[in-house]
């Protein structure tokens, strides 16, 4: 069965380097994509692809089952839920999410 | 902003009531994607439109059916509500539909209160 796998939650202290693990077992799929989600609003792309790859102050990191969302200098503001997603021949599989907590 | 649209932005209803949720893809987008995401839970997929054919069907109830019209716009119906039908509704909409690149972008979402 297509699932993507990944932790409920997740804490962090503010400033530090926080990482998400998602693994998956889609059939073909290649590429992973991390959403973030705050309440009431719509879940946005953050980083995507085939290989490591860096936005900002979000790093992704590889392999062909599982990917690391980190995400760099963890302020108050990051405390959201963050999906990781892959897809092979099908749309996106979505994970459960990881609600990111974030102690001052 | 991604470009998608939703409306509208708030439904209060009550049991047993239809009610029906839009949805416009970004320009040049073929595929809808209808999700939905109760109280503590993540994003379920529902339902997947591709130029106004059904692809793929997730955990959708009966109860629910959907469409996509030829102008691409989406739509979502929901009947005989429950208090459990209660939600946050999501439409996404992507290029093609398929393929390991093909992103999603989410609208604002609909929330759906029944009493």
């Amino acid at each position: 069965k297509d699932q993507v796998f990944q932790p409920s939650t997740v804490a962090s202290s503010e400033g530090a380097v926080v990482e998400i693990f998602c693994n998956h077992s889609v059939s073909n799929a290649y590429n992973f994509f991390w959403y973030l989600h705050f309440p009431g609003c719509a879940p946005r792309l953050l980083v995507k692809g085939s290989k490591p790859s860096q936005q900002g102050r979000y790093n992704m990191t590889y392999e062909r089952f599982s990917s690391s969302l980190l995400i760099l200098q963890v302020r108050e503001a990051d405390a959201a839920v963050y999906y990781c997603a892959c897809s092979g021949n099908t749309p996106l599989v979505f994970g459960k999410g990881t609600r990111l907590s974030v102690i001052a | 902003d991604s470009g998608v649209t939703q409306t509208p932005k708030h439904l209060i209803t009550a049991t047993g009531q239809r009610v029906t949720l839009r949805c416009s893809p970004r320009s040049g987008d073929l595929s809808v994607y209808w999700y939905q995401q109760s109280l503590d839970q993540g994003l379920q997929f529902l339902i997947h439109y591709y130029n106004g054919e059904e692809r793929a069907k997730g955990n959708i109830l009966e109860r629910f059916s959907a469409q996509q019209f030829p102008d691409l716009h989406s739509e979502l119906n929901l009947s005989s509500l429950e208090l459990g039908d209660s939600a946050l509704y999501f439409c996404a909409s992507s290029v093609v539909g398929q393929g390991s690149t093909d992103t999603q972008y989410f609208g604002p979402g609909t929330r759906l209160t029944v009493l």
